[in-house]
C-alpha cells in the first residue's frame, strides 16, 4: 500500500533552517509529481511547492519562493523541503503529498514550530 | 491568481439530512483540476472527489460532487456521524495552485 511518512520537524528559532524528508513506499515514486502542503495552526491548508517526477519543473508559492528548495532522490525514493530563514509564519504542520491531477496520498504530517 | 471561495463557512446539520456545499472560483476552471477533500480533527486531508465529480477509491457513494466553470459543488446525500469534518475544494488547473478556505460541517 502507498506510504509517505514525513520527518525532520521540530521547534527552531527565528532565521533557522530545516530540512523535512518524505520516504516513499508502496508505488512508483520516480513516476509521480509531488508536493508539500502545509497547514497552520487551525488554518487551512496551503499548497508551497511541487517538483515534477524527474525533478525538471518546480512551483513555489510566494510565501516561501527564494526560501525553501524542494528535491527529490528518486534512487532513494525520498521528497525534500530544505527551509531557511525560517519565521513564526511558518509554523505549520508539513504534509508530503503524491501529486497527479489530484492529491491522492498524502503523509500524516511533521510539526514545524518557529519559535524564539 | 485562481481564488476558491467556499461557502457556508459552516453548516449545522443533522445526521440523516442532506449537506450541499459549494465552491466558486474566481475564474472558469477545467473539471479536470477540480478536487474535494475531507479532513478530521488531527488527520491528513483525504482525497473524496477528483475531476469535479469522480469518487475517489473507497469513497461511499452518498457522496457527489457536480460542477464546471466557476461553480462547483459537494452533496452528502444522508449525513453519517463520521461525515462531521471540514471540507476543502482545490484547484491545480491554474498557477499557483489553491484550495478554498474550508467549509466545517458540524453536528446540528
Amino acid at each position: 500500500q502507498v506510504q509517505l511518512v514525513e520527518s525532520g520537524g521540530g521547534l527552531v528559532k527565528p532565521g533557522g533552517s530545516l530540512r523535512l524528508s518524505c520516504a516513499a513506499s508502496g508505488f512508483s515514486f520516480s513516476d509521480h509529481y509531488m508536493s508539500w502542503i502545509r497547514q497552520a495552526p487551525g488554518k487551512g491548508l496551503e499548497w508551497i511547492s511541487y517538483i515534477s517526477s524527474s525533478s525538471g519543473t518546480f512551483f513555489y508559492a510566494d510565501s516561501v519562493e527564494g526560501r525553501f528548495t524542494i528535491s527529490r532522490d528518486n534512487a532513494k525514493n525520498s521528497l525534500y523541503l530544505q527551509m531557511n530563514s525560517l519565521t513564526a509564519e511558518d509554523t505549520a504542520v508539513y504534509y508530503c503529498v503524491r501529486t497527479a491531477r489530484r492529491l491522492d496520498y498524502w503523509g500524516q504530517g511533521t510539526l514545524v514550530a518557529v519559535s524564539s | 491568481e485562481l481564488v476558491l471561495t467556499q461557502s457556508p463557512g459552516t453548516l449545522s446539520l443533522s445526521p440523516g439530512e442532506r449537506a450541499t456545499l459549494s465552491c466558486r472560483a474566481s475564474q472558469s476552471l477545467s473539471i479536470n483540476y477540480l478536487g474535494w477533500y475531507q479532513q478530521k480533527p488531527g488527520q491528513a486531508p483525504r482525497l473524496l472527489i477528483y475531476g469535479a465529480s469522480s469518487r475517489a477509491t473507497g469513497i461511499p457513494d452518498r457522496f457527489s460532487a457536480s460542477g464546471s466553470g466557476t461553480d462547483f459543488t459537494l452533496t452528502i446525500s444522508r449525513l453519517e456521524p463520521e461525515d462531521f469534518a471540514v471540507y476543502y475544494c482545490q484547484q491545480s488547473g491554474n498557477s499557483p495552485y489553491s484550495f478554498g478556505q474550508g467549509t466545517k460541517l458540524e453536528i446540528k
